[in-house]
């Protein structure tokens, strides 16, 4: 079992450049999230995905957009990269059943160190 | 949106010293989770508590769930050099299906462990 992986592990763009970043999970969980990491900022929610087929807005969903279209794969898209996405962006997921306890326990992939210049 | 308040930011402390650190919040939770992060890496879920007054223990790691379901802490024992890192709460929250499943982090709590 790799858990949930990203690629690529470090990346540096210019201002208006486009990316895609990839998360990955073997453990058939039905929700993925992608969350970005600032200094003293903690974990902020960009977009989230209840299922393959589905995404959905969280807290900081400005600049990027995300597509599920397999089960196991959640991809995370820079469209136009702006310096304020200078960021450490991370993956997780979770067991998928409303009401189980388990389901709030999320596990994260290593990141992606994006700088944009 | 809302943070939850985690204190101390940081810590320095020498080994073998007990550390304890705490997270708040003006709302009630239903499930507080503590991760912890080491530098270069993601998060990785410590313990996960889920009933008001849950004491859980993880080898020298113990956390509790707060009585009125507002707070939680954590604490390690004995520490050791690898207890370096930065130590995150998290919670879920109560409340509609479209809250389910998202937790919200604190800032965290950065870990420093000297000889």
């Amino acid at each position: 079992n790799a858990g949930v992986t990203q690629t690529p592990k470090f990346r540096v763009l210019k201002t208006g450049q486009s990316m895609t970043l990839l998360c990955a999970q073997d453990m058939n969980h039905e929700y993925m999230y992608w969350y970005r990491q600032d200094p003293g900022m903690g974990l902020r929610l960009i977009h989230y995905s209840v299922g393959e087929g589905t995404t959905a807005k969280g807290e900081v969903p400005d600049g990027y957009n995300v597509s599920r279209l397999k089960k196991q794969n959640f991809l995370l898209g820079l469209e136009s990269a702006a310096p304020s996405q200078t960021s450490v962006y991370f993956c997780a997921s979770t067991y998928s059943t409303i009401g189980s306890s388990r389901g709030y326990e999320q596990y994260f992939g290593p990141g992606t160190r994006l700088t944009v210049t | 949106g809302q943070q939850l308040n985690q204190s101390p930011q940081s810590m320095f402390i020498q080994e073998g010293e007990d550390v304890s650190m705490n997270c708040t919040s003006s709302s009630i939770f239903n499930t507080w989770l503590w991760y912890k992060q080491d530098p270069g890496e993601g998060p990785v879920l410590l313990i996960a508590l889920y009933k008001a007054g849950e004491l859980t223990s993880n080898g020298r790691l113990t956390a509790q769930f707060g009585i009125t379901r507002k707070d939680s802490f954590l604490n390690i024992s004995a520490s050791i050099p690898s207890d370096v890192g930065i130590y995150f709460c998290a919670g879920q929250r109560p409340g509609t299906t479209d809250s389910w499943g998202k937790l919200q982090f604190g800032a965290g709590t950065q870990v420093v462990v000297t000889p």
